[in-house]
């Protein structure tokens, strides 16, 4: 089992470039989240699905969008790309929301220019 | 919402010392709180948790105490090695895991 996959591990955007990074599991979790990571920072969450067919919003949602594909794939995309969106992108999982811990992908590191 | 706040945001100690880390919460009505350990270009990797119906939990070397009254825990590393080295990230929900908080984080240095 792989758990938690995230493609791709790095990518550089010029400004307004649009961009979609993909995440996928295979532990038949219900629940899938999106993070984001800055330096001196905690993670903070930008998006969740807390079953198929559902999103939500996060803390820090502006900016972005995502899709639940299917029970296994969760995507988030930045429609126009911003250099304060510059950051490290972690996908995570759990079987349910209420459930823990969460299961982390190995990251996505973004740079804008 | 809930704010978790950590301590300290760098640490160094000597192989084979202890290392303590502190976080406090805000919202008395978490009730579950998760220490990740971060290596550099790593994902966080869960290391211990504690819910708030216990006051301390221990794997090997490593333990988290809570105090519900002051609204704080902590994370003890025993014996620590060149390889505990890493960013470590307290957390704090009230159940579920879109609530998860994370605090800042602390980088913590083991020098041989």
């Amino acid at each position: 089992n792989a758990g938690v996959t995230q493609t791709p591990k790095f990518q550089v955007l010029k400004t307004g470039q649009s961009m979609t990074l993909q995440c996928a599991q295979d532990m038949n979790h219900n629940s899938m989240y999106w993070y984001r990571q800055d330096p001196g920072m905690g993670l903070r969450l930008i998006y969740y699905s807390a079953s198929e067919g559902t999103t939500d919003k996060g803390e820090v949602p502006n900016g972005y969008n995502v899709s639940r594909l299917n029970k296994r794939e969760f995507s988030l995309r930045l429609e126009s790309a911003a250099p304060s969106q510059t950051s490290v992108y972690f996908c995570a999982s759990t079987f349910a929301d209420g459930d823990q811990p969460q299961h982390f992908g190995d990251g996505t590191r973004l740079s804008i220019l | 919402g809930e704010n978790v706040e950590q301590h300290p945001s760098t640490l160094s100690v000597q192989e084979g010392d202890s290392a303590v880390i502190k976080c406090t919460y805000s919202d008395s009505a978490s009730n579950y709180f998760p220490w990740y350990k971060q290596e550099l270009g790593k994902r966080p990797q869960l290391i211990i948790d504690i819910r708030s119906n216990v006051g301390e939990k221990k794997d090997q070397r490593i333990a988290v105490t809570l105090n519900k009254t002051a609204k704080h825990f902590s994370l003890h590393i025993t014996e620590t090695q060149p390889e505990d080295s890493a960013v470590y990230f307290c957390a704090s929900t009230t159940g579920s895991a879109r609530q998860l908080t994370f605090g800042s984080g602390t980088q913590l240095t083991v020098l041989p």
